[in-house]
């Protein structure tokens, strides 16, 4: 029930591209979804949060998407560059409750 | 604000010895968490304080962790005896109340242990 589930554990992208990673949740009391950004070597860094009362929010090339009814969000990088290059956790967490992380998804942009 | 500190940085201790890690957390902000991070199991809670107080410790693999916070900026986590397989990333995070999705933990660099 406090699963998060991530996709894919790894992804190659060419610089200028779109990188996509999706997450699906079981537990619908969830009502924060933030992404965190970590580099390496580095503590996870807060990137965009979306409440589920819209279906999307857009921070520069960062966009996340959200399907309430499917219970699935995804996060969308527009313009991919090579610093862009990290691991990636989708998150959920129910008000000031403990926040559920996903697997993480590791980035690479390539020139 | 010099953000979430954590000592050491990297910790190599042999197989039974007792390992105590640091978090000095940001200053003001009252609640404090530890995490472990692994390739296998990714991040994983493992128990966090509201106010210096523990709240949640069910994601404390076992008897041999155990975390204090005896005041509102320290904190630590030990492992005695520790075993190989206690070897991952340990992350202290702190953070306001989660009200709002913008509200965040900010986590510490964390601390490399490798128990051989």
């Amino acid at each position: 029930q406090q699963q998060v589930k991530q996709s894919p554990q790894s992804l190659i992208v060419q610089k200028g591209g779109i990188s996509i990673i999706n997450c699906a949740y079981e537990n619908t009391a969830f009502d924060y979804f933030p992404w965190y950004q970590q580099f390496p070597g580095k503590g996870p860094a807060l990137l965009i949060a979306i409440r589920p009362d819209v279906s999307e929010k857009k921070e520069g090339r960062f966009t996340i998407s959200f399907n309430k009814s499917a219970k699935q969000f995804s996060l969308h990088i527009m313009d991919s560059q090579p610093g862009d290059s990290a691991t990636y956790f989708c998150a959920a967490h129910r008000g000031y409750q403990k926040v559920t992380f996903g697997t993480g998804t590791k980035l690479q942009v390539i020139p | 604000d010099a953000g979430v500190i954590q000592s050491p940085r990297h910790e190599v201790t042999e197989m039974g010895q007792e390992v105590t890690l640091r978090c000095k957390p940001i200053s003001g902000h009252d609640y404090l968490f530890w995490y472990r991070q692994t390739m296998m199991r990714g991040l994983e809670l493992l128990i966090y304080f509201n106010n210096n107080v523990p709240i949640d410790d069910s994601g404390m693999p076992e008897d041999r962790f155990s975390a204090k916070m005896p005041n509102a900026s320290f904190s630590t986590l030990k492992i005695q005896p520790s075993e190989p397989r206690d070897s991952a990333v340990y992350f202290c995070a702190s953070s306001f109340l989660l009200a709002e999705p913008t509200d965040t933990q900010y986590f510490g660099p964390g601390t490399r242990l490798t128990v051989l």
